[in-house]
């Protein structure tokens, strides 16, 4: 069974603050991605990686940065948190990210931006 | 991109099969249909995929139609843990080697003792 944790499960922070949301896959997976999903919505890419050391913009990447620093790894940084950024947020990972590779998910961090 | 077209929301009853639609017109020849479900405060999980071939695991059979511009995932003898919103997305290529996930609302599946 695919494994990908991650960290804080939650988290309220204040805007303007910096946020660093973890993710780590046991799966031995190249690919990870970091999606956010607002209530009531369906999730949107914010981030990919598919080697370590290098990341790509997905498709909504402002006020966004990621950082792969081993293939394990992939964190989600929020220079300067603003409220819309409130929302929850997924990371997932594949194996060689063609057509047929299935991405897992984590369980998601709910951040809140106050 | 590549969309899809489900209801908002359908009911059953523990023990039912449960017929779950999706049409996708505009799908390209070589896009693949995924169906991931989704529970309150976890993350999406798998459920199945196919290209032309209707297709069977321990979860679902995804039943595609001939021209594929529509599909439907067939849950049998439904459980209560088998509520939970069901996407069915088009894995779509959007450049480089990324090979992501578009999710939309999806439908949200109600099931009842």
């Amino acid at each position: 069974e695919a494994a990908v944790t991650q960290s804080p499960r939650s988290k309220v922070a204040v805007t303007g603050g910096k946020v660093t949301l973890s993710c780590h896959q046991t799966n031995n997976h190249d690919y990870m991605y970091w999606y956010r999903q607002d209530t009531g919505h369906g999730l949107r890419l914010i981030h990919y990686s598919y080697v370590a050391d290098s990341t790509e913009k997905g498709d909504i990447p402002d006020g966004y940065k990621a950082s792969r620093p081993s293939q394990e790894n992939f964190s989600l940084i929020l220079e300067l948190a603003s409220l819309s950024q409130t929302a929850v947020y997924f990371c997932a990972s594949s194996g060689l990210g063609g057509q047929q590779d299935t991405q897992y998910f984590g369980p998601g961090t709910r951040l809140l931006v106050l | 991109d590549a969309k899809t077209t489900q209801p908002d929301s359908m009911e059953s009853t523990e023990g039912e099969t449960v017929h779950l639609p999706c049409s996708h017109a505009t799908i390209s020849g070589n896009e693949y249909i995924y169906w991931y479900r989704q529970v309150p405060l976890q993350g999406p999980e798998y459920v199945t995929h196919g290209l032309q071939q209707n297709t069977t695991n321990s979860m679902a059979f995804l039943a595609i139609a001939s021209d594929r511009k529509s599909s439907t995932l067939i849950l049998p003898h439904v459980s209560l843990r088998d509520a939970a919103v069901y996407h069915c997305i088009l894995r779509v290529f959007s450049g480089g080697s990324n090979y992501k996930l578009t999710f939309g609302k999806g439908t949200l599946l109600t099931v009842t003792p």
